[in-house]
């Protein structure tokens, strides 16, 4: 099946630094790409859908100032946390919709962030 | 906008008891669609359901959707240790976007 690759597994950053986390696929293209947060315990919650060659589309309530996203080619999204705080701390999972006629979201293995 | 509930939160059983997660959507899905997700690793796709009144098996794993296509079910039968983790349902209405319920966690003592 298809493979998504996300990168790094887990960061520890200073608070007020900026965190960026790649989200890959591997062998196949995805002009969308989704990142989610997830708290411990609790379910997925999408925060933008991320759209190659033009503007991420964020979920209610999420600062796009704040999660800046970047879909540069077919198979590369980016997270990058500005000027992280602890309360951003969270695991952040990228997720990417396969070619195939199931639909089936392909996610990355997900990333830990510790803001300190 | 769309919500989906899914319950209960928790399931604890005895490895070989039933199980089983329901998911309600507050609006008519397109499609809705099952995931895995093991303590701490990633969500796995598990089954899409497109079709009303849908039932797919998978091996101890039985998927039903709903005649309206608003609610959905998973139920694994004589469950092993190897079930544990947290199940989401994930419905999709709009182009592009799924909703994802709270998931279930299911934990099963040996």
């Amino acid at each position: 099946g298809a493979v998504v690759s996300q990168h790094p597994s887990w960061v520890i950053c200073k608070s007020g630094t900026s965190v960026k986390i790649e989200c890959r696929s591997l062998d196949f293209q995805a002009t969308t790409m989704f990142w989610y947060r997830q708290f411990p315990k609790q379910s997925l919650m999408l925060m933008a859908t991320s759209n190659e060659g033009s503007k991420a589309t964020y979920e209610q309530g999420v600062e796009k100032d704040k999660f800046l996203i970047n879909h540069a080619s077919l198979t590369l999204s980016t997270l990058t946390v500005t000027s992280a705080h602890p309360e951003d701390s969270s695991f952040y999972i990228c997720s990417a919709r396969g070619t195939g006629t199931s639909g089936e979201l392909f996610f990355g293995e997900g990333s830990r962030l510790t803001v300190l | 906008g769309q919500q989906v509930m899914q319950i209960p939160q928790y399931q604890h059983v005895q490895e070989g008891e039933d199980f089983t997660t329901y998911c309600n959507s507050s609006t008519t899905l397109s499609n809705i669609q099952w995931y895995k997700q093991r303590p701490g690793g990633h969500p796995v796709f598990l089954i899409q359901l497109v079709k009303s009144g849908e039932v797919k098996k998978q091996k101890r794993l039985t998927f039903q959707f709903g005649e309206a296509k608003k609610n959905s079910s998973l139920h694994i039968t004589a469950t092993q240790t190897t079930d544990v983790g947290t199940y989401f349902c994930a419905g999709h209405a709009n182009a592009g976007k799924s909703t994802f319920g709270d998931g279930t966690t299911l934990t099963v003592k040996p």
